[in-house]
């Protein structure tokens, strides 16, 4: 059963920490999104690659976000420092180019203290 | 202080009978539109999808319905079961956007058994 696979589920750190999500899209994916969902304002784009390269990174604070696609099977998702308002649901979604249909992973929950 | 949420429009239906959840999309120039459902706790989850140059699909139990004409994308669900209780979101492709979609905010379905 293929599916997106997110780490951690949940995360809890002190502001000004970094945080590092992991990604792994499902196998064959050329396309992978970053989103993060918050009550206030709902799913957000951050961050999309295609091929392991960066498409659209302008929904991400370019200070502290960062993204990369080490390779084709893995995506990461940095903050660096954090702060309380990065507080959020970060989702992964992954898609081929023969479709436009994104799969999404179940998340990493980031609480900043 | 208390702090102030997206307040998602909530449709409470009884069990067994016929939901339909509808949304109002932006983009004259989009061409093709996604129904998620997500569900306390997990990544949204895709139900069904239809192109623009279609008014009408079907799949187990959902329609999709597109209104080119007032921008309007409707999810019926037949015969609603508890499991179905989710928030559904729509979601938008503006043609030559490489795939990014735009998302809804929401609505919640609840179902009374």
């Amino acid at each position: 059963d293929a599916r997106v696979t997110q780490t951690p589920r949940d995360k809890v750190t002190e502001m000004g920490q970094e945080v590092t999500m992991r990604c792994q899209p499902i196998l064959g994916h050329n396309t992978v999104f970053w989103y993060r969902q918050t009550m206030m304002q709902g799913l957000e784009l951050l961050a999309y690659f295609r091929n392991r390269a960066p498409l659209d990174d302008s929904g991400m604070p370019k200070d502290r976000f960062s993204a990369e696609m080490p390779d084709a099977t893995l995506a990461t998702l940095k903050i660096q420092p954090s702060e309380p308002r990065d507080s959020a649901v970060y989702f992964c979604a992954s898609g081929s180019g023969s479709t436009e249909t994104q799969y999404f992973g179940p998340g990493t929950r980031l609480l900043v203290l | 202080g208390e702090s102030v949420g997206l307040h998602l429009p909530t449709l409470s239906v009884q069990e067994g009978d016929n939901s339909i959840i509808n949304c109002a999309y932006s983009n004259s120039a989009s061409d093709y539109f996604i129904w998620y459902k997500q569900e306390s706790g997990k990544g949204p989850q895709f139900i069904i999808d239809i192109r623009s140059n279609m008014d009408k699909r079907q799949g187990q139990r959902v329609t999709v319905l597109l209104n080119k004409t007032v921008k309007h994308l409707s999810l019926q669900i037949a015969a609603t079961q508890p499991g179905d209780s989710a928030v559904y979101f729509c979601a938008e492709r503006i043609q030559g956007s490489q795939g990014n979609l735009i998302f809804g905010k929401g609505t919640k379905l609840s179902v009374k058994p």
